[in-house]
């Protein structure tokens, strides 16, 4: 049983360009979480999503962020028109159901850098 | 947001040497988390405490929920040179769900051989 999926590892951008990054959540988790971590500190909540679904965005920037997770296939964060400070690492996290911090786990990371 | 403090930011111990960190917030929680992050990996999940005072050990790991639900200490006991990583404490208010979870700065920790 395969862990939460994320790709690209690494992406490297120019800014003004468009960054899509990837998370296939465990098998059976119908719930996926978005986080970034910036250098040196600790993971900062994005957006909350359940199959097809936004259910919180609050952690998410008003402008050139969204978010998806299609009935079929991964869930994608998007990020348009880069700018250096969207420099960071993306870690995905999922769970079966809502409340569950001992079934909640995460992916390897998407370590997006902007030149 | 909320502001969760860890202490030290950093540590270099000796193999074999306990190991004490602690994690300080002006909110109150009624959840606290502690992972583990591997460079180039995402957390794991060390221990969950769910009441005031309680105590929980796992393995060579022993977490405290403090009295005040402001506070939390992690000890690391005999630690080993796969005890390397950044330690992070994690709080969640009222409402649980992972999206109310809120992270310290982290301890990172470096054992020498």
């Amino acid at each position: 049983n395969a862990g939460v999926m994320q790709n690209p590892r690494h992406l490297v951008r120019r800014r003004g360009q468009e960054a899509r990054l990837r998370c296939s959540p465990m098998k059976g988790h119908s719930h996926v979480y978005w986080y970034r971590q910036l250098p040196e500190e600790g993971l900062k909540f994005m957006v909350y999503l359940q199959k097809e679904n936004i259910i919180d965005e609050s952690g998410m920037p008003k402008e050139r962020f969204s978010a998806e997770f299609p009935k079929e296939g991964p869930s994608i964060l998007r990020i348009q028109q880069v700018v250096r400070g969207d420099s960071a690492a993306y870690f995905c996290a999922s769970s079966p159901t809502v409340a569950t911090n001992e079934k909640l786990f995460f992916g390897s990371g998407t370590q997006l850098s902007v030149l | 947001g909320q502001q969760l403090n860890q202490s030290p930011q950093s540590m270099f111990i000796q193999e074999g040497e306990d190991v004490s960190m602690n994690c300080t917030s002006s909110s109150i929680f009624n959840t606290w988390l502690w992972y583990k992050q591997d460079p180039g990996e995402g957390p794991v999940l060390l221990i969950a405490l769910y009441k005031a005072g309680e105590l929980t050990s796992n393995g060579r790991l022993t977490a405290q929920f403090g009295i005040t639900r402001k506070d939390s200490f992690l000890n690391i006991s005999a630690s080993i040179p796969s005890d390397v990583g950044i330690y992070f404490c994690a709080g969640q208010k009222s409402r649980a769900g992972a999206n109310n979870l809120f992270f310290g700065t982290g301890t990172r920790l470096t054992v020498i051989p």
